[in-house]
């Protein structure tokens, strides 16, 4: 069984200050790890994935997430945040066995001040 | 490659009628999802398709809801006799063998 836990549904921060967004999952098997953005009324967008390569994952719009076996964490992050990062951010899991069902956390909204 | 694309992107039926929904995948994408999400809260999955085989059903589909896809191209979810839980945000997204899904816009149903 798999499940994802995204802390705080709400997160602050002023523009140019880091971002900072949690996840911790739980899996039977060696997951494959998912963080996506949804803008008001749209679907969901990759950001980055992981898949047992690299544990820091790079991905677009300047955000990166390190993947920590030992803390089953994929905690989300961008060094500088831009007014145009303002979104619900979700982060997922699903098995590397080829499995076909992602695994959705209950997201973060992301409020950029200036 | 336009991506993943869902007719309509709005819809308002009252209660009890029927509605279909239609998904369009990337071409040559084998793999096809449908998932709802209501306000607040992330995707949950409905069914899977690989082909034309649907290879899972949620517990989350009750017998009013059906989906499809004939030949392993598009796909329908229909759901019948809508009840007001039914409104939510219907995503349909595709991949090439299980790894990264691709989401469409999503179908906004509203039951009145």
């Amino acid at each position: 069984a798999q499940s994802v836990t995204q802390l705080g549904s709400h997160v602050s921060v002023s523009e140019g200050a880091l971002v900072l967004l949690r996840c911790n999952y739980s899996s039977s098997v060696p997951p494959y790890l998912f963080w996506y953005v949804q803008y008001p009324n749209q679907g969901l967008q990759l950001l980055l994935k992981y898949t047992s390569a690299a544990t820091l994952v790079k991905g677009i719009n300047g955000f990166e997430a390190e993947f920590k076996k030992s803390e089953t964490s994929f905690h989300l992050t961008k060094p500088s945040a831009h007014m145009s990062d303002a979104a619900e951010y979700f982060c997922a899991v699903s098995p590397n066995t080829g499995g076909f069902k992602t695994i959705f956390g209950a997201g973060t909204r992301l409020f950029v001040k200036a | 490659d336009t991506g993943v694309s869902q007719d309509p992107r709005h819809k308002i039926t009252k209660r009890g009628q029927n509605v279909t929904f239609r998904c369009d995948p990337i071409s040559e994408h084998n793999r096809l999802y449908w998932y709802r999400q209501t306000l607040g809260q992330g995707p949950e999955f409905l069914t899977y398709f690989q082909n034309e085989a649907q290879l899972e059903k949620s517990r989350l589909l009750s017998d009013r809801f059906s989906a499809e896809r004939p030949k392993g191209s598009f796909s329908t979810l229909e759901i019948q006799r809508t009840e007001q839980g039914d409104s939510a945000m219907y995503l349909c997204a595709s991949s090439r063998d299980g790894l990264e899904a691709f989401f469409g816009q999503g179908t906004r149903l509203t039951v009145v």
